[in-house]
């Protein structure tokens, strides 16, 4: 079936220096794909989504590009700070025409700032 | 961005009881809900997907009878734990897609719900 692969399972970043996470999606007819951020003992926060219709958007020090035809999607996080040191989930979704609604979640990427 | 909230954010219960949680969207109307189960340190585990006004869609493995979902209105989804047992005990988080205004797509959690069974 689909699936959503995510890397790295964790990554470790000195404060200010960046850090990137990669997802891969099978289901060829995604065309959504939001980025959650999750901490710890709370509820995932969408942080930053992308359509198939751009390749690339930025929010402050948050990016999200996408390749569709790699089917390849990454969240970039500029000049991190502790506070940015949380569980990201990124997630691939198909629309309602595309044969209805479904949504499948990366396992997950446990990021960690030091400051 | 929209709300979902989810009520309790923790709870404590006797094993054999049953247990209540209720997953709101407070500013939009949600035609689908979802619930999943997380356990430490790990994924996003989806038990199941209800969609106002129909039974509830419930993933492989995942008991119907003692996960009982209801989705009665467009705004509030509930999950209620059955004769729980300690094996139970989780973080249960809900989520909700909305509809219409192109955001069709987009899913918001709830803050979560820990459950302990004691």
């Amino acid at each position: 079936g689909e699936n959503v692969e995510q890397h790295p399972s964790t990554l470790s970043v000195q404060e200010g220096d960046s850090a990137v996470i990669k997802c891969t999606y099978s289901d060829s007819a995604s065309n959504y794909f939001p980025w959650y951020k999750q901490e710890l003992g709370k509820g995932p926060q969408l942080i930053i989504d992308i359509r198939s219709n751009v390749g690339e958007k930025k929010d402050q020090r948050i990016a999200v590009t996408l390749n569709k035809t790699a089917k390849h999607f990454s969240l970039h996080i500029t000049e991190t700070q502790p506070e940015d040191s949380a569980v990201y989930f990124c997630a691939a979704s198909r629309g309602r025409d595309t044969g209805g609604f479904k949504t499948i979640f990366g396992a997950g990427t446990r990021l960690f700032v030091k400051a | 961005g929209a709300v979902v909230s989810q009520h309790p954010s923790r709870v404590i219960c006797k094993s054999g009881t049953s247990v209540k949680i209720e997953c709101r969207s407070l500013d939009f109307q949600a035609t689908t809900m979802f619930w999943y189960r997380q356990f430490p340190k790990q994924s996003l585990m989806l038990m199941a997907t209800s969609n106002e006004g129909s039974k509830a869609t419930y993933e492989q493995g995942v008991e119907k009878d003692k996960f009982l979902i209801n989705h009665a209105s467009l705004t509030l989804s509930t999950l209620t734990v059955t004769s729980a047992h300690p094996e139970d005990s989780s973080f249960y988080i809900c989520s909700a897609r909305g509809q219409g205004n192109g955001s069709g797509n987009t899913i918001y959690f709830g803050e979560g719900s820990w459950l302990t069974v004691v």
